[in-house]
């Protein structure tokens, strides 16, 4: 069993729909969440980050965090075409390696 | 934020040939870590470039394909070595501040390397 568990898709959906990503783990001991997109060609840009249990809200980004059952979301309101992209999540235990998912390829069509 | 570049951004090589890709960051930074990145795939990691120690790598990479220097707390160099067609990949560099900057990790834009 891997670490950490993202669906690859790819996940396609109209503009405006409301888009969620979402992360299993196993490790009961990863206390940072993070969030990345990335356009083809490019690097990952870090887009959200959560300490431990919780949301986080950002703009049209929210990052959910339930520690109790090793999930993580990531929603996108009002999608747009130019949130199509790989999204990567990724958690760590403090001071240890970070582990990214295999990510999910989102299409946003107009 | 802070800016990590990468030189070459991609490059087309020759078997048996080596290339060297450069990491440069505009702070100064003790963790640095080199991934690689297969088309469609996720991130692996190759090692950790700590400053003032000898490169860590994953299980798999070793020092003789891929050498890496760290000369300073700004910049890093990776070497991928006696190229194959095998190591046409993404290569990017990454930083971490650690809790300075929310213990989360930055990445440069990647160099595309195409080997033939």
């Amino acid at each position: 069993q891997k670490e950490v568990e993202q669906d690859p898709g790819p996940l396609s959906v109209p503009e405006g729909a409301i888009v969620s990503l979402n992360c299993t783990y196993s490790n009961s001991a990863f206390q940072y969440f993070m969030w990345y997109r990335q356009y083809s060609r490019k690097g990952p840009e870090l887009l959200m980050y959560t300490y431990s249990s919780g949301n986080k809200e950002d703009g049209r980004f929210t990052a959910q965090v339930d520690k109790s059952s090793k999930y993580i979301s990531l929603f996108i309101r009002d999608s747009q075409p130019s949130d199509s992209a790989t999204y990567l999540c990724a958690m760590k235990a403090g001071g240890f390696k970070t582990i990214f998912g295999a990510g999910t390829r989102l299409f946003v069509k107009a | 934020s802070a800016v990590i570049s990468q030189k070459p951004s991609r490059d087309i090589c020759q078997r048996g040939t080596s290339l060297t890709i450069q990491c440069q960051v505009d702070s100064q930074v003790t963790m640095m870590f080199w991934y690689r990145q297969q088309p469609g795939q996720s991130l692996t990691l190759i090692a950790t470039a700590n400053q003032g120690s000898e490169a860590t790598y994953e299980s798999g990479f070793v020092i003789d394909k891929f050498p890496i220097s760290r000369p300073n707390l700004t910049f890093s160099t990776l070497t991928v070595s006696n190229m194959s067609p095998e190591d046409s990949s993404i290569y990017l560099c990454s930083v971490d501040w650690g809790s300075d900057r929310g213990d989360t990790q930055y990445f440069g834009p990647g160099t595309r390397l195409t080997v033939l």
